[in-house]
């Protein structure tokens, strides 16, 4: 079965400063990985997503990530954040290109201080 | 088209009423998913359709629920003899083919 694990469940950064979330994933064939934002009241936004192929993935909204094979990683990274990326950021597997299910993590809820 | 959207946005019941929630998808989308939100969690899968076929239930979509597309275009998810522990956010989410899913606002439930 596949699984998500977000080991931090709160991140405080100043705004400007770098920022990297983490995800580990439990999938026995090549996972198709996914980052999500959720903001108070709004739906899943897809921030960007890893089928295969380049191991760093650009999205939006300045975002990067890259997927390391040998940790089960996908890590979620920004060299600086702004005041309105305070929201909760979610990673997610699936079993395939995003079809059939996707399994999320517990989120990651992030604050900017200014 | 401006997304996937879905109603009601909010629904307070009382505990034993049954209650419906409705999703229309991107217009060209096939595949379309429910998921349920707690607080404090990610959303958990409990069922998809392409078209109109109905082709997976998660083990959390007891009895009491049931999901239809009967023209495979909307959706609707039935909850019977609602429960406390059905208070949670339902999201939809639609997809062409095995590409990315795109996500409605939700329908936040709660049961009094």
């Amino acid at each position: 079965a596949q699984s998500v694990t977000q080991p931090d469940i709160h991140i405080t950064v100043s705004e400007g400063a770098s920022l990297e979330l983490r995800c580990n994933y439990s999938y026995g064939a090549t996972p198709y990985l996914f980052w999500y934002v959720q903001s108070p009241g709004q739906g899943l936004q897809l921030l960007l997503k890893y089928f295969s192929g380049d191991t760093l993935v650009q999205g939006i909204k300045g975002f990067e990530a890259e997927f390391k094979r040998s940790q089960s990683s996908f890590n979620l990274r920004k060299p600086s954040v702004h005041w309105s990326d305070a929201a909760e950021y979610f990673c997610a597997v699936g079993a395939m290109r995003g079809g059939n299910k996707l399994t999320f993590g517990t989120g990651t809820q992030l604050k900017v201080e200014l | 088209d401006t997304g996937v959207s879905q109603d009601p946005r909010h629904k307070i019941t009382k505990r034993g009423q049954n209650v419906t929630f409705r999703c229309d998808p991107i217009s060209e989308h096939n595949r379309l998913y429910w998921y349920r939100q707690t607080l404090g969690q990610g959303p958990e899968f409990l069922t998809y359709f392409q078209n109109e076929a109905q082709l997976e239930k998660s083990r959390l979509l007891s009895d009491r629920f049931s999901a239809e597309r009967p023209k495979g275009s909307f959706s609707t998810l039935e909850i019977q003899r609602t429960e406390q522990g059905d208070s949670a956010m339902y999201l939809c989410a639609s997809s062409l083919d095995q590409d990315e899913q795109f996500f409605g606002p939700g329908t936040r439930l709660t049961v009094l």
